[in-house]
């Protein structure tokens, strides 16, 4: 069964402090990749989108994502987290074929202040 | 403002007995999909839907029914809650190619 792996759980940093959260995805076929940013007690909200083309996409907030197509890999990267970075992410696939759409199960982010 | 309104926020019911949680969106987007979210699984997408009167299960559809009769509303049923079906819902929609809008979220309880 395809399947979204979101490999941290949890993870916690200081402000400014670098992030890279990985995704990776089980699925041969061609997809679109979403990142979501959901914060305490509040409904999900898009952080960026790949379909196709340059492979580095820039979201909201000064966060980025690079597909790495090879290695099934939609890693989402923020250079310097604040801590009103403090939330959850997940990050999602959708089929070409048939546009079902599979979210991995979350990472929770703790920024330290 | 564009919105997807869910109702209702929260839900206490009873074991076998049907209930329906409404959706609507006032982008004229043809995308609209349901999802659950638990704790340790993150969201599943429970049915979808890319047009009027064109729907399609989602990775966990049992024991739900949606209908798209208009574009902007998107209703879940639960014909018949059971307890395993507690969980906090959420609809979305777009114009197309994922969840742009979500909608806060139904917290429901099947007691």
């Amino acid at each position: 069964a395809q399947s979204v792996s979101q490999h941290n759980h949890h993870v916690i940093l200081s402000e400014a402090a670098s992030l890279e959260l990985g995704c990776n995805y089980s699925y041969g076929g061609t997809v679109n990749l979403f990142w979501y940013v959901q914060y305490p007690g509040q409904h999900l909200q898009l952080l960026l989108k790949y379909f196709s083309g340059d492979p580095l996409v820039k979201g909201i907030k000064g966060f980025e994502a690079e597909f790495i197509k090879s290695k099934f890999s939609f890693n989402l990267r923020k250079p310097s987290v604040q801590w009103s970075d403090t939330a959850e992410y997940f990050c999602a696939v959708e089929r070409d074929r048939d546009d079902k759409i599979i979210f991995g199960k979350g990472t929770r982010l703790h920024i330290l202040p | 403002e564009a919105q997807v309104t869910q109702n209702p926020r929260y839900l206490i019911t009873v074991t076998g007995k049907k209930l329906t949680v409404t959706c609507s969106q006032n982008m004229n987007h043809e995308y609209m999909s349901w999802y659950r979210q638990d704790p340790g699984l993150g969201l599943r997408q429970i049915y979808y839907s890319m047009n009027v009167e064109v729907t399609d299960k989602g990775d966990v559809p049992e024991g739900y029914k949606v209908s798209r009769k208009e574009k902007r509303n998107f209703p879940l049923i639960l014909e018949s809650p059971s307890p395993n079906q507690t969980s906090l819902y959420f609809c979305a929609s777009s114009l197309g190619g994922g969840p742009l809008h979500f909608g806060n979220g139904t917290r429901l309880t099947v007691t």
